[in-house]
């Protein structure tokens, strides 16, 4: 069956670096894009990028400019987030989430779905001093 | 920015139907995707594409988008649907990704 395991549990001092993975089974790794989602103690979700598994590319939010890499290793289906500079308010239950990809035959070109059929199980990050 | 807003809590009792509203500028215009989140748990999709549901998902879930709302309604309401439910659409911003603000549904 599908499955989406993440790393567990990290503590850091503000100003440090992180890095989480995502291990996926039980599907075709470079047929969905993987992406990263968060979410504060008692808040909302909260989008942060996304990798193209099949060919790298990746997109982040603004909201993280700078400070966010999303990567991807086929060969152990396996995406990795990593966000640096930490600060308490970077507090939060990390993601990651998988969206289908499809062959777009007019532009010629794979699109995603734009939604999440599939969830990691989640990776607390406390950032305090 | 776009922005999806939803209300903070629905009170339902069992048996009776639950809908969920998520607003959003000409968010009939967009595909509409439902997130059930239980406490301590990741989210779990239910609804996509507007009204379109995964397999293993009850049709008591359903959903529907026209103007500026999207609505999920939940019939026959169980006790085990207590949840926070979230909205969630592509958008051509610079954020496309955009998730509502989340609503609590509370079975009586």
């Amino acid at each position: 069956q599908v499955q989406l395991v993440q790393s567990g549990a990290e503590v850091k001092k503000p100003g440090a670096s992180v890095k989480l993975s995502c291990k996926a089974s039980g599907y075709t790794f470079t047929s969905y894009a993987i992406h990263w989602v968060r979410q504060a103690p008692g808040q909302w979700l909260e989008w942060m990028g996304y990798i193209n598994t099949d060919n790298g590319n990746t997109k982040n939010s603004q909201k993280f400019q700078g400070r966010l890499t999303i990567t991807g290793d086929k060969s152990a289906s396996t995406a990795y987030m990593e966000l640096s500079s930490l600060r308490s308010e970077d507090t939060a239950v990390y993601y990651c989430a998988r969206d289908p990809t499809y062959y777009d035959f007019r532009s010629d070109v794979y699109r995603t779905k734009d939604y999440f059929d599939s969830w990691g199980q989640g990776t607390l990050v406390t950032v305090s001093s | 920015s776009y922005v999806l807003t939803q209300p903070p809590s629905v009170s339902v009792a069992p048996g009776q139907t639950a809908r969920i509203t998520c607003g959003g500028s000409d968010i009939g215009s967009k595909n509409v995707h439902w997130y059930q989140q239980k406490p301590g748990q990741a989210p779990m999709l239910v609804v996509y594409d507007d009204s379109d549901r995964p397999s293993g998902i009850p049709e008591r879930f359903s959903g529907s988008n026209s103007g500026n709302t999207a609505t999920l309604t939940i019939s026959r309401v169980e006790a085990g649907d207590e949840a926070d439910y979230y909205c969630q659409v592509w958008d051509s911003g610079s954020d496309p990704y955009v998730f509502g603000t989340g609503t609590k549904v509370t079975v009586l």
